[in-house]
């Protein structure tokens, strides 16, 4: 059992959907990361969270500390939106380093 | 926000030939960096942390004969595939940590990758 896990693997959406992508995790961490990879392969980190809910235009992120639980959600869907994207945190026990889950295919249809 | 640079972004070389791959920190010093490998529709695989002026710490079942790992300066670590084969063709991803960039142990940004092909 990996000590990340998404969920779904593949997502299909139309253009304006709302979209919601899952995180669980296994471990004590001291905080989560959600990143975008694009076809090209340059990654790009959208949120750092131990706690809450943050916000950043359509992203929202929000975590569960206690049920070891993430949430992306993307509001307003756009074909420009599709990308891979990722769920990494960062363990209590080994500082910097990042353990990520495999990653959520994410195509937004016109 | 900090940039994070890797060069070559695309390299193609025969088998048996030595690949050096560059991540550079442009307006932040890391103390920190990390290589990455990502196979296709794979997550990323940590390979290898490098800390300026020591050693770096390789990943369980990674050769560091095999990927010398060079973090020389603040700003600056290579990766070097020595003798490469087919089966390192890969994704390699470089990551950088900001202890100034707010969480200290947390902030990292990453590299665009370099895309290695060895035939």
């Amino acid at each position: 059992k990996n000590e990340v896990e998404q969920s779904p693997q593949n997502l299909t959406a139309q253009e304006g959907e709302f979209i919601t992508i899952n995180c669980s995790y296994s471990v004590g961490i001291s905080a989560l990361h959600w990143l975008q990879q694009h076809p090209g392969g340059g990654i790009v980190s959208l949120f750092m969270l131990s706690s809450g809910k943050k916000k950043h235009g359509r992203l929202i992120a929000t975590i569960n500390i206690q049920e070891k639980h993430s949430s992306l959600h993307i509001t307003a869907s756009h074909p420009r939106d599709s990308a891979v994207y990722i769920c990494a945190v960062s363990e209590e026990t080994s500082g910097s380093r990042l353990t990520f889950g495999e990653g959520t295919q994410l195509t937004v249809n016109p | 926000g900090a940039v994070v640079s890797q060069h070559p972004s695309r390299v193609i070389c025969k088998s048996g030939t030595s690949v050096k791959i560059e991540c550079r920190s442009l307006d932040f010093q890391a103390t920190t960096m990390f290589w990455y490998r990502q196979f296709p529709k794979k997550s990323l695989m940590l390979m290898a942390t490098s800390n300026e002026g020591s050693k770096a710490t390789y990943e369980q079942g990674v050769e560091k004969d095999k990927f010398l790992i060079n973090h020389a300066s603040l700003t600056l670590s290579t990766l070097t595939v020595t003798s490469a084969h087919p089966e390192d063709s890969s994704f390699y991803i470089c990551s950088a940590r900001d202890p100034e960039g707010g969480f200290v142990f947390e902030t990292q940004y990453f590299g665009p990758g370099t895309r290695l092909l060895v035939l």
